[in-house]
């Protein structure tokens, strides 16, 4: 079955600074990869998505990118500020949330 | 994006006692999930609840133990049965909504229990 890593576990940033959180995924069947961002108390909050015949997506400060062939994608947040700070899940599934697997999350501190 | 209601939004229960989850979204959906989240962890699939018939459960986890209702296609619950302490957890509501030609998963808010 699918399996997802995802590095680091922890990250600290300096406000300003850009953040960036990396996945593998194993099952090349997967074709949709979200990432969720969880605030302390709340639930996940799929915060972008890519799908695989994309290779790049960017929503304002938050851009996903996909190598399908090296089966691995990423988080880049920009500009990160105190806000940003929460946990991170990438994901991955092949008929998009029929069977998603999550990462083990990337908590992530962003310092005034 | 669709809007999902859980309730309780916490709980602290005996030991042997059940605890009944109710999960509610805004609009119709496809696909409901519970999924449990130990602190500090990630997520873990508990089953899919099937609108009309019994619940599919991922390995580690039967019907015996979280039984779970979906009467409907915007409601479901998730009862949490004979407690013990290693069932303290988050409990978490998810709904897929089509987007395209792929689902979009959104979450509830969490039912964070403690057993004591």
């Amino acid at each position: 079955g699918e399996n997802v890593e995802q590095h680091p576990s922890t990250l600290s940033v300096q406000e300003g600074d850009s953040a960036v959180i990396k996945c593998t995924y194993s099952d090349s069947a997967s074709n949709y990869f979200p990432w969720y961002k969880q605030e302390l108390g709340k639930g996940p909050q799929l915060i972008i998505d890519i799908r695989s015949n994309v290779g790049e997506k960017k929503d304002q400060r938050i851009a996903v990118t996909l190598n399908k062939t090296a089966k691995h994608f990423s988080l880049h947040i920009t500009e990160t500020q105190p806000e940003d700070s929460a946990v991170y899940f990438c994901a991955a599934s092949d008929t998009g949330g029929f069977k998603t697997i999550f990462g083990a999350g990337t908590r992530l501190f962003v310092k005034a | 994006s669709a809007v999902i209601s859980q309730k309780p939004s916490r709980d602290i229960c005996q030991r042997g006692t059940s605890l009944t989850i109710q999960c509610q979204v805004d609009s119709q959906v496809t696909m409901m999930f519970w999924y449990r989240q130990q602190p500090g962890q990630s997520l873990t699939l508990i089953a899919t609840a099937n609108q009309g018939s019994e619940a599919t459960y991922e390995s580690g986890f039967v019907i015996d133990k979280f039984p779970i209702s979906r009467p409907n296609l915007t409601f479901s619950t998730l009862t949490v049965s004979n407690m013990s302490p290693e069932d303290s957890s988050i409990y978490l509501c998810s709904a897929d909504r089509l987007a395209g030609t792929y689902n979009e998963q959104f979450f509830g808010p969490g039912t964070r229990l403690t057993v004591l």
